[in-house]
């Protein structure tokens, strides 16, 4: 069965403090994984797309890493407008777009 | 550029009452896309839509119907509603030649049903 998780389910970081959330995925066949931003009570914001391991995207303080099994969101030094639910989703098969349950973090200054 | 805008924002409902949410886009994308998010749930895709006049079954299509005559709008519905359909409703939109899954996403409607 096609799975996504994310972990850790919440994290609160201070500014600065770098750290990395966690997508790891299981699937028939992956035709790529995406990155979004959720704001409280907003749609979610497009970041980043990963179509092979080894891939990596970066947006700013942002970076998107892509192996066989995970994908990886670091965030270095991060501010408190970074604050946001990051959400990952796999894309199996040309019908189908499995999203995780996101991660929560809070950046205090 | 409005980009994705849904309508109403929020919503009460009736047991067994109906209602329709409305999609529209004004970025001339070709997929449309209605998802609902639960809390500690990732979103599920209710129906989607490749192009005007097509729509087709997601992950959780039943008690929905939904309709695409214009290219620009995607209409969700709800002919009976049940409490199990109190959700937020997000639709999204993709633009034609890319990925069709970088999608833009709307603001989102809160529907409770009682």
């Amino acid at each position: 069965e096609d799975q996504v998780t994310q972990s850790p389910e919440a994290l609160r970081l201070q500014e600065g403090e770098s750290s990395s959330l966690n997508c790891s995925y299981t699937v028939s066949g992956l035709r790529g994984l995406f990155w979004y931003r959720q704001d409280p009570g907003k749609g979610p914001e497009f970041l980043f797309t990963l179509y092979s391991a080894g891939e990596e995207k970066e947006k700013e303080r942002l970076k998107a890493t892509l192996t066989k099994k995970e994908s990886f969101l670091h965030i270095t030094a991060p501010k408190p407008e970074d604050s946001a639910t990051y959400l990952c989703a796999v894309h199996p098969s040309p019908d189908k777009l499995i999203f995780g349950t996101g991660t929560r973090l809070q950046v205090f200054p | 550029n409005a980009g994705v805008t849904q309508t109403p924002k929020f919503r009460v409902l009736k047991t067994g009452q109906s209602m329709t949410l409305l999609c529209a886009q004004d970025m001339n994308h070709e997929y449309m896309y209605w998802y609902r998010q639960d809390p500690g749930m990732g979103l599920r895709l209710i129906h989607y839509s490749v192009g005007e006049g097509t729509t087709a079954k997601g992950e959780v299509p039943d008690g929905y119907n939904v309709s695409r005559l214009k290219k620009q709008n995607f209409l969700l519905g709800l002919e009976s509603a049940a409490p199990s359909q109190t959700s937020v409703y997000f639709c999204a939109s993709s633009p034609p030649g890319q990925s069709p899954y970088e999608q833009y996403f709307g603001p989102g409607t809160r529907l409770t049903v009682t």
